[in-house]
């Protein structure tokens, strides 16, 4: 069945750093892929979105791209503030379009320090 | 904009205890979903339900039971609460599967102690 992996956390960098989220899953074809914010004592919003092959999505500084030929997603932000703090989450649909919908990675509890 | 609204936020329960959580969403979303989120695992699912009338079994659903009545009500039943069903639950509602990019929306959780 379909599946995600993402790196295990917690990460910590410090504040403007550069970050690199890993991503990769496992689909026998061409999944919607998303990225999932946890901030403290909320539940999941919406980072951002790929459809497709190739895609970039983005949103508030973070990129992720849609590769196919290494079945990542990767989530990227050029500098890291200390409100970025946060569990992020990787997610795949459902290639047969079935209800149960998302297929979600375990979380990367990210850490920024000032 | 209330989007998905879950209540309650927190509850402690003692063994063999039953309840209901409840979830509830103004975005005239037909598929919604119930997830429990333990430390380090993700979210796993436990029921979900395509519209009014229509429920089926999600990874995890031994323990819970649902029902959904209206498209906006997706309650979540424990029967005989056990230790095990510790944890933090979210409800989440979407106007598709996910396979287009349809993102879900999720409620702020309930945290469960089960003692």
């Amino acid at each position: 069945g379909d599946s995600v992996t993402q790196m295990e956390g917690p990460v910590t960098l410090s504040e403007e750093a550069f970050l690199t989220i890993n991503c990769t899953y496992t689909a026998t074809g061409y999944p919607s892929l998303f990225w999932y914010v946890q901030y403290p004592g909320e539940g999941l919003q919406l980072l951002l979105k790929a459809t497709k092959a190739d895609d970039k999505g983005s949103n508030k500084g973070f990129e992720a791209t849609y590769r196919k030929e290494t079945t990542s997603f990767h989530l990227e932000k050029g500098s890291v503030q200390v409100s970025d703090s946060a569990v992020y989450f990787c997610a795949l649909s459902d290639l047969g379009g079935g209800a149960d919908g998302l297929t979600f990675g375990k979380g990367t509890h990210l850490i920024i320090q000032p | 904009n209330a989007g998905v609204t879950q209540t309650p936020k927190f509850r402690i329960l003692k063994i063999g205890q039953s309840m209901t959580l409840q979830c509830a969403q103004d975005m005239n979303h037909n598929y919604m979903y119930w997830y429990r989120q333990d430390p380090g695992m993700g979210l796993k699912l436990i029921y979900y339900s395509v519209g009014a009338g229509i429920t089926d079994k999600g990874e995890v659903p031994n323990g819970y039971n649902v029902s959904r009545s209206t498209t906006e009500d997706f309650p979540l039943r424990l029967e005989l609460a056990a230790p095990s069903q510790t944890s933090v639950y979210f409800c989440a509602s979407s106007d598709g599967t996910g396979k287009f990019g349809q993102p879900q929306h999720f409620g702020d959780g309930t945290r469960l102690s089960i003692l």
